[in-house]
């Protein structure tokens, strides 16, 4: 079960914007719409930042946008602040109840 | 507030077998679908292992596919990995987390799982 492939790492200044790409077999996206997106920090659980491609839950801010096309899911994060630093991992699911997640991406905010 | 509380992990030798608790608490957790996910030290996610509602119906990743089994107690709450034969690569932190459709929105703290002679 390979990894979905995202870039390594990111850097922007604040107030700039960023997008991540997650990028799979057409498998993994054209028949389901279960792609998430999670952010952790250093030594943390990951968080939850975005489901079903492009919802938020409650609490997260309206800076993290989640959209789809194709072969690739992307993960935009606008208004770039300090507290953003960290890693990035989307996740899908692929089939027969089987879920995969990306490589991970390391925001760093310069 | 949702909590999940891991417990179980340790130093365990090659071969042998470990078994994890997951504690739920401040939702139903009879009606959540659960996952077990991996994170070896310094790398990334891996998903693990998903189980039903109703405990009937597991589906795992490949690596861990005849080794490793979920399970879950409804009346206490509580989701459980039996690890066996376990492997040097196996070693990681374990994290529990609830579904959401196919995502994972509460997390556990994860409890560190150490394969070595």
């Amino acid at each position: 079960q390979s990894a979905l492939t995202q870039p390594a790492s990111v850097s922007e200044s604040p107030g700039q914007s960023i997008t991540i790409s997650c990028t799979g077999t057409s498998s993994d996206f054209a028949t389901y719409n279960y792609v998430s997106w999670y952010q952790q920090h250093p030594g943390k659980a990951p968080k939850l930042l975005i489901y079903d491609v492009s919802n938020r839950p409650s609490g997260v801010s309206n800076r993290f946008s989640g959209s789809k096309s194709g072969s690739t899911a992307s993960l935009t994060i606008s208004g770039l602040q300090a507290e953003d630093e960290a890693d990035y991992y989307c996740s899908s699911y692929r089939s027969s109840g089987t879920y995969v997640f990306g490589t991970g991406t390391k925001v760093t905010v310069l | 507030d949702v909590q999940l509380v891991e417990s179980g992990g340790g130093l365990v030798q090659p071969g042998k077998s470990l078994r994890l608790s997951c504690a739920a608490s401040g939702f139903t957790f009879r009606t959540s679908w659960m996952h077990w996910v991996r994170q070896a030290p310094g790398k990334g996610l891996v998903w693990v292992s998903r189980i039903n509602t109703d405990g009937n119906y597991g589906s795992y990743a490949d690596s861990v596919r005849g080794r490793f089994t979920i399970s879950r107690d409804n009346a206490k709450n509580t989701l459980y990995l039996q690890m066996d034969r376990l492997r040097a690569d196996d070693t990681a932190v374990y994290y529990c987390a609830r579904d959401l459709t196919g995502s994972r929105d509460h997390w556990g703290q994860g409890t560190l799982v150490t394969v070595s002679s």
